[in-house]
């Protein structure tokens, strides 16, 4: 069974700094995974999307990796703003098409 | 295009009452996804359509669930009988899937509270 977990839960940093979030997952045999985030009492939006031939993808202040064999993947994001505060949430597309989720990690960036 | 749209935006019901949900996608995606969160924790997978066509449904959902979407365009979920472990944030999102690669856009949630 596949299971996804996001360590730390929680996150708080200073503004300006370089962050990583983790996410690992228990079965190698994905499709892809995605990073999204979630503004309080909001709806999630997809921040990367890295496909399982992919090693990393970026989008400006944000990259992704992945690493299939270890089960892991990382959101890098660079030169943080306290906008950037928000839970961030990773999934992975397993081989029965369905989203399996993370619990996500709540990040503060203090100004 | 102005995203997925839910409604309402939040419910307050008594235990035993049916609730309903809506769920406007984006007008030319063709998959539509139902979800269910609670706090401090990702979505929980409730079923999906790929248009009219309900393709997966979870095992976790009780009979007292159910969704349609007509036409394959909008689409409702109905609790009967609410319970107060009902009570989360319902989440609808769409997609305009032509492979396993497809990027999810959610609506802002419906949250529900059973008291």
């Amino acid at each position: 069974k596949q299971e996804v977990t996001q360590i730390p839960a929680a996150l708080s940093v200073p503004e300006g700094e370089n962050l990583v979030l983790n996410c690992s997952f228990t079965d190698s045999a994905i499709y892809n995974l995605q990073w999204f985030r979630q503004d309080p009492g909001k709806g999630l939006t997809s921040l990367l999307l890295i496909q399982s031939s992919q090693r990393e993808q970026t989008s400006g202040r944000l990259n992704a990796s992945l690493d299939k064999s270890s089960g892991r993947s990382t959101l890098y994001i660079a030169a943080s703003q306290p906008g950037d505060s928000a839970t961030y949430l990773c999934a992975v597309r397993h081989s029965n098409y369905q989203l399996i989720w993370g619990a996500g990690t709540k990040l503060i960036i203090k100004p | 295009d102005t995203g997925v749209s839910q409604n309402p935006r939040h419910k307050i019901t008594k235990r035993g009452q049916n609730v309903t949900f809506r769920c406007d996608p984006i007008s030319e995606h063709n998959r539509l996804y139902w979800y269910r969160q609670t706090l401090g924790q990702g979505p929980e997978f409730l079923t999906y359509f790929q248009n009219e066509a309900q393709l997966e449904k979870s095992r976790l959902l009780s009979d007292r669930f159910s969704a349609e979407r007509p036409k394959g365009s909008f689409s409702t979920l109905e609790i009967q009988r609410t319970e107060q472990g009902d009570s989360a944030m319902y989440l609808c999102a769409s997609s305009f899937q032509s492979d396993f690669n497809e990027k999810l856009f959610f609506g802002s949630g419906t949250q529900l509270s059973v008291l």
